[in-house]
């Protein structure tokens, strides 16, 4: 059972537009979210995060929406640049004992076109 | 400061044979985790140590283990190792109770 969903494998944007890549969960119990890139041959990379106690996190060209009751997250990149082509994972933690893993998405593969 | 490094970046192994991982963290982080990527299952977790205990483990079955020792280092051992244990196993380190993970680059697996 997938408790951390990207639904989009895939998004391509052109160079300045805005990227908006979403994330859905299941699991109530998370309450901690955050985004990684990765590139190829690197290590995911963290980007930002959120905690559920807030709607929204902002940190240069990106911006991370949560919202709790459709239990939905986003991150919005704005302007997008070719450089920010990578895989987008959305990764969830939780209290208690369950805050030691992360739960990942699958990833969205962002290509930005010049 | 150096970050996560992990040994060897590349290793080629066949059925039946067993693998050793190893992972440095960044001084001063004593949780390190352990995640496997494979093309249709994204990142999924292995199993998280502190302070040489195991305190979460992820649903793999028991040829997955690992340890750490005194100094934080890691390492994680496969063996009777099977073509669907090709995968990216990346280690990644943090600070007691921190959420965010700093990954390694990864080794990569490959089982003929």
């Amino acid at each position: 059972d997938q408790q951390v969903k990207q639904n989009s494998p895939s998004l391509s944007v052109q160079e300045g537009r805005i990227s908006i890549l979403n994330c859905d969960y299941t699991n109530s119990m998370f309450d901690y979210f955050l985004w990684y890139k990765k590139y190829p041959a690197e290590g995911p990379t963290f980007l930002i995060s959120i905690s559920s106690i807030k709607d929204k996190n902002e940190d240069g060209r990106f911006t991370v929406f949560l919202n709790k009751s459709a239990k939905h997250l986003s991150l919005h990149i704005v302007p997008s640049q070719p450089g920010d082509s990578a895989v987008y994972f959305c990764a969830a933690s939780g209290s208690g004992g369950s805050n030691y893993k992360l739960t990942f998405g699958k990833g969205t593969l962002l290509t930005v076109n010049p | 400061k150096a970050g996560v490094t992990q040994t060897p970046r590349y290793l080629i192994k066949t059925r039946g044979q067993q693998v050793t991982l190893s992972c440095s963290p960044i001084s001063g982080h004593r949780s390190v985790s352990w995640y496997q990527q494979t093309p249709g299952q994204g990142l999924q977790f292995l199993f998280e140590y502190f302070s040489e205990t195991q305190r979460n483990k992820g649903n793999f079955p028991g040829r997955f283990s690992g340890r750490q020792f005194s100094n934080s280092r890691s390492e994680m051992n496969v063996s009777t190792l099977e073509l669907g244990d090709s995968a990216l196993y990346l280690c990644a380190s943090s600070y007691a109770g921190a959420n965010v993970l700093t990954f390694g680059a990864g080794s990569r697996l490959t089982v003929l």
